[in-house]
């Protein structure tokens, strides 16, 4: 799976879009980006994942650049229960067994 | 429908004790993984498997056993604790080849000492 860097950490103020950065600059051609949420000390949820268009659900949105070396998770209006550790999570869908997560970003909603 | 359950949720293991936890779910998945947070750190793999009767090596599988005789659960021993073992351990399934989402258990709380 490709390696991914993500700032350790970011504040956000509450009701506005948080937009959390990931670089996977050696993402092959196949790989999914997969973002995951660890909210204070409870089992990560999955929040979104996409392979070159740019996804939308309930939860959040993924934008990922034409190029795939880049993507940004986008929470439209933030709330305080968003604050979280966010995973941004590189791998091959079909054929591939692990989900190994990184250190992700410590995202904090301030009031 | 629970979901993902492990048990216990806390535990304290005196070095060189001997534990099982237990990891279950209720959603007719194939996969099923185990993982470890260290405070601070991300999650890493420990082993995992992709049906039942199956089991394979993560990335920090040294001093940790695991079986899956039934679908439905996926245990993860510790033969001889050491504190290093010290961790919150998680649980996790997901439905096939192709997946999409992984769901998690709650962690258990391991303090060996």
């Amino acid at each position: 799976d490709a390696k991914t860097t993500q700032p350790p950490s970011m504040d956000c103020a509450e009701g506005r879009a948080a937009n959390l950065p990931c670089n996977h600059s050696t993402i092959s051609g196949n790989e999914y980006v997969y973002w995951y949420r660890q909210i204070h000390s409870q089992g990560p949820q999955y929040i979104i994942h996409g392979l070159k268009n740019n996804e939308t659900n309930e939860m959040a949105s993924l934008i990922i650049t034409e190029d795939r070396k880049s993507s940004t998770l986008i929470l439209p209006h933030a709330t305080l229960r968003d604050t979280a550790v966010y995973y941004c999570i590189v791998r091959v869908n079909f054929g591939n067994e692990k989900l190994t997560f990184g250190t992700g970003t410590r995202l904090t909603i301030i009031p | 429908n629970a979901g993902v359950t492990q048990t216990p949720k806390f535990r304290v293991l005196k070095t060189g004790q001997s534990m099982t936890l237990l990891c279950a779910q209720d959603m007719n998945h194939e996969y099923m993984y185990w993982y470890r947070q260290d405070p601070g750190m991300g999650l890493r793999l420990i082993h995992y498997s992709v049906g039942e009767g199956t089991t394979a090596k993560g990335e920090v599988p040294d001093g940790y056993n695991v079986s899956r005789l039934k679908k439905q659960n996926f245990l993860l021993g510790l033969e001889s604790a050491a504190p290093s073992q010290t961790s919150v351990y998680f649980c996790a399934s997901s439905y096939q080849r192709g997946l999409t989402e992984a769901f998690f258990g709650q962690g258990t709380r391991l303090t060996v000492v």
